[in-house]
């Protein structure tokens, strides 16, 4: 069964709004990671986050995790066209498996 | 440049035929992992090897096998192709424990007639 449960399944917003997306999963981890996929193409990581870590920032990406309800939250601010994509949540597991939820899809309106 | 290749970008295949899909990493890096990516159903781990010969089941296994016989090659098998395995095909590599990413090949198409 998938780990991670991303939330919502699909997301539109105006160019420059921020997008939040939300991670639920089930077990104890080593970290959370976030990728992001462009139509057709391979995923690439976004941003790791600990499980002794609470917030974490990249660029334009705001990540927070919150172990205790087993949920993690990536905002992406000041949204472009380009970064319409599928984004997902992957939990690194105690045993080193990695595990993905079933994705966001994100469109930035003109 | 870190890397991931997997051997073809498309695939057709015959139902019943043996299928090799390959990926080979260029990191050192000891984990490996085949996801089977379907609409609606994000990525599923289908296999997982953390060192030389060794492999773990993922959550849908059935109808697949895996060889890792050297570190930086991982290799998918479909005993008897089926219909119900055309899908996307992704492999990925991540190093030490805990700590990194995972690092993705560009995909294979499968469909399997």
């Amino acid at each position: 069964s998938q780990q991670g449960e991303e939330d919502p399944q699909a997301l539109s917003i105006q160019e420059g709004e921020n997008a939040t997306m939300n991670c639920s999963y089930k077990t104890s981890i080593n970290n959370l990671q976030w990728y992001r996929q462009n139509s057709g193409r391979g995923l690439v990581h976004l941003i790791l986050i600990r499980s002794n870590e609470r917030e974490k920032h990249s660029g334009r990406l705001r990540v927070t995790l919150d172990t205790s309800k087993k949920s993690s939250s990536l905002l992406i601010t000041a949204s472009r066209a380009a970064d319409t994509a599928s984004y997902f949540c992957a939990t690194d597991l105690r045993d080193d498996k990695i595990i993905f939820g079933k994705g966001t899809r994100l469109h930035i309106l003109p | 440049d870190v890397k991931v290749t997997q051997s073809s970008r498309y695939l057709v295949k015959r139902t019943g035929e043996k299928v090799f899909l390959e990926c080979v990493q260029d990191m050192d890096h000891e984990n490996m992992f085949w996801y089977r990516q379907d609409p609606g159903l994000g990525l599923r781990l289908i296999y997982f090897s953390y060192d030389v010969k060794m492999k773990e089941k993922g959550d849908i296994p059935e109808g697949y096998s895996v060889s890792r016989e050297k570190k930086e090659r991982f290799s998918l098998i479909l005993e008897s192709a089926s219909t119900n395995q055309t899908s996307m095909y992704l492999c990925a590599s991540s190093g030490d424990r805990g700590s990194t990413e995972a690092f993705f090949g560009q995909g294979t198409r499968l469909t399997v007639v």
